[in-house]
């Protein structure tokens, strides 16, 4: 069964830094690429951008180039979302998932990352 | 201002038939880019319901269907049932923005 888990909610004040993750299970993780998704309170999702675990390849959202960084560790498993500094418009939920196979869809999901930047 | 409009939102009986519409550009639906549709219920995490126009993931019941023309796509949703409520949102390439792109979302009200 493939399964995406994701790391447990952050609340962070602005000029913070912060990296979530995303480990998944039941699937040759190397092999797939691995989705990110915010999505705002109450507002719907947007795409952010996929990195793929094999050689950490990563195609960015135009919306989201040099706010976030995407990158994997395959030998755990695991993707990861990081910011350097965050503010407090990154307030959302961020959403993992993987890429079906030959379409350009996020087929299995994670439950979700809620960060919370406040001061 | 969403890549993909789609309408805010529809509402059906339970039994009858409902649609709703997704609309691109030449850039993205209308280059001949696939469409995917996800549900996503209150409070979880977005759920597959059709890829590539109109294929149907295992476990997602034949009541569900997605079609494209044009610059369009639309969902169609028959035997409407009381747990279909919920929020629902189409997806595809847009090949000038070099992204993949998401409709605003739909909400989904069973009267």
């Amino acid at each position: 069964e493939v399964q995406l888990v994701q790391s447990g909610a952050e609340v962070k004040k602005p000029g913070e830094s912060l990296k979530i993750s995303c480990k998944g299970s039941g699937y040759n993780f190397a092999t797939y690429w691995i989705g990110w998704v915010r999505q705002m309170p109450g507002k719907g999702l947007e795409w952010m951008g996929i990195v793929y675990p094999g050689d950490s390849d990563t195609r960015y959202s135009p919306s989201f180039q040099g706010q976030v960084t995407m990158s994997s560790d395959r030998s755990i498993n695991t993707s990861y979302l990081q910011w350097s500094s965050l503010k407090a418009s990154d307030t959302a939920m961020y959403y993992c998932a993987r890429r079906g196979d030959g379409y350009n869809v996020l087929q299995f999901w994670g439950q979700g990352t809620m960060v919370t930047v406040s001061s | 201002q969403s890549v993909l409009t789609q309408p805010p939102s529809v509402s059906g009986a339970p039994g009858q038939r409902v649609t709703i519409s997704c609309t691109g550009s030449s850039s993205n639906i209308g280059a001949g880019n696939e469409v995917h549709w996800y549900q996503q219920l209150p409070g979880t995490a977005p759920k597959l319901l059709i890829y590539g126009n109109n294929n149907r993931p295992s476990g997602v019941p034949d009541r569900f269907s997605g079609s494209k023309s044009g610059t369009s796509a639309s969902l169609a949703i028959t035997g409407l049932q009381a747990e279909d409520e919920a929020e629902y949102y189409c997806q595809s390439d847009d090949s000038s923005l070099r992204a993949w792109v998401f409709g605003g979302g739909t909400k989904l009200t069973v009267l």
